[in-house]
């Protein structure tokens, strides 16, 4: 069965760090990927997706994340952060069945001046 | 384009009661997906339309019910309303075919009493 697992529940960083986000996938073929990013009562809004080629992706407002089949992961970064980018990011993969989406259960991400 | 709309967004409930949610997805999207997230399940799959079928199903009671209509907008219902119903119901839809990414809705904040 499909799952996502992101490890970390909640991460603080200063404003202008790097930032890396965990994200482990169990899916039997090759998975689409996604990260979604979720800002208080807000819907999610993606970032980015991988189906297929290059394993580093890009996304919008400056993430980035890179596919690594041999690990099972699909890590987010961005080079540096800021304070605009505190939200709950979410990692989400989707069957091949159909169009049912498997979120893991996100990262809070805290920006400190 | 414009996006997904779901109404209401706010809706104050008191238990035994059913209630009524509605999603219009993006012109052109036949699939419309709903979850259900509340901070100590986050995100949790109710089921997915596409084209009037449901196609996909979570792992909620029967009382968590949903259609679609011929213009892909979509209702989801929920029949005797429980404390643990509390939660934000999000809708996302998409283009259909697996692997494409879901546009989310702002989600109804839905509270039971």
């Amino acid at each position: 069965a499909q799952s996502v697992t992101q490890p970390d529940i909640h991460i603080t960083v200063s404003e202008g760090a790097s930032l890396e986000l965990r994200c482990n996938y169990s899916y039997g073929a090759t998975p689409y990927l996604f990260w979604y990013v979720q800002s208080p009562g807000q819907g999610l809004q993606l970032l980015l997706k991988y189906f297929s080629g290059d394993t580093l992706v890009q996304g919008i407002k400056g993430f980035e994340a890179e596919f690594k089949r041999s690990q099972s992961s699909f890590n987010l970064r961005k080079p540096s952060v800021h304070w605009s980018d505190a939200a709950e990011y979410f990692c989400a993969v989707v069957s091949n069945t159909g169009n049912q989406f498997y979120f893991g259960t996100g990262t809070s991400l805290t920006v400190i001046p | 384009k414009a996006g997904v709309t779901q109404t209401p967004r706010y809706l104050i409930k008191t238990r035994g009661q059913q209630v009524t949610l509605s999603c219009s997805p993006i012109s052109g999207h036949r699939s419309v997906s709903w979850y259900q997230q509340t901070p100590g399940q986050g995100l949790q799959f109710l089921f997915e339309y596409f084209s009037e079928t449901q196609r996909n199903k979570g792992n909620f009671p029967g009382r968590f019910s949903g259609r679609q209509f011929s213009n892909s907008r979509s209702e989801m219902n929920v029949s005797t309303l429980e404390l643990g119903d509390s939660a934000l119901y999000l809708c996302a839809s998409s283009a259909g075919t697996s692997g494409y990414e879901q546009f989310f809705g702002p989600g109804t904040r839905l509270t039971v009493l």
